[in-house]
């Protein structure tokens, strides 16, 4: 089971890019790093999903170095609807059997 | 229109009672799973299924129990067991494909009164 370890919480200004780091020292060769984003109140939203290297979509990007122990999600120009706690999670499927949540990471964005 | 849906969004029961909560997916994912939420935590994994007529205990499935005789509903029943039951519950569905990434649904507060 791959463990994560990301920063409890983060401030940050309208317009700025946010960069939350994960570290996941013990990766195995067929996990995949998935983000999710979550508001009060509501289930978590998938953000960005990848293996290796970068991935960007609409959303966000997210950097992978080439040793896998960490990963980066990059939210660019964030807004105060940005405000909301980021989860990293790792794993060789989605199904259950090894798919942990930690307390994440709450972003706040200040005007 | 295509999601996950839960019900009710709001549950208040006492103490010493059953009660059932519902989720209900037309995204023809095989897996749904069953988590709860509590104040400022992360999420945790009560109950997931991987196909019909099967289910699997997650970390703290004592004290819950479900049923998945439909690939699209997977309901969770909190049963006066469960010592503390009052939470955030949270249901999800997804492929099984390796990179199959989770669909939420929008959540049941439960309070026990």
């Amino acid at each position: 089971l791959a463990k994560t370890t990301q920063p409890i919480s983060m401030d940050s200004y309208e317009g700025q890019e946010v960069n939350i780091t994960c570290s996941h020292n013990n990766i195995a060769t067929n996990d995949y790093i998935t983000w999710y984003q979550q508001f009060p109140s509501q289930g978590p939203r998938f953000i960005i999903q990848g293996y290796k290297t970068k991935v960007t979509n609409e959303v966000a990007s997210l950097f992978i170095p080439a040793d896998r122990k960490s990963s980066t999600l990059s939210l660019p120009r964030v807004s105060l609807s940005d405000t909301a706690v980021y989860y990293c999670l790792v794993g060789p499927d989605n199904y259950g059997q090894n798919f942990v949540f930690g307390p994440g990471t709450r972003l706040s964005v200040l005007p | 229109d295509g999601g996950i849906t839960q019900s009710p969004k709001y549950l208040f029961r006492k103490e010493g009672q059953n009660v059932t909560l519902s989720c209900e997916q037309n995204l023809n994912h095989d897996a749904m799973y069953w988590y709860r939420q509590d104040p400022g935590q992360g999420l945790r994994l009560i109950y997931y299924s991987q196909i019909v007529n099967d289910f699997q205990k997650g970390d703290i499935a004592e004290g819950y129990s479900v049923s998945r005789e439909k690939k699209e509903s997977f309901p969770l029943t909190v049963t006066s067991a469960q010592k503390n039951p009052t939470a955030f519950y949270l249901c999800a569905s997804a492929t099984r494909e390796p990179s199959g990434t989770q669909y939420f649904g929008p959540g049941t507060r439960l309070t026990v009164l």
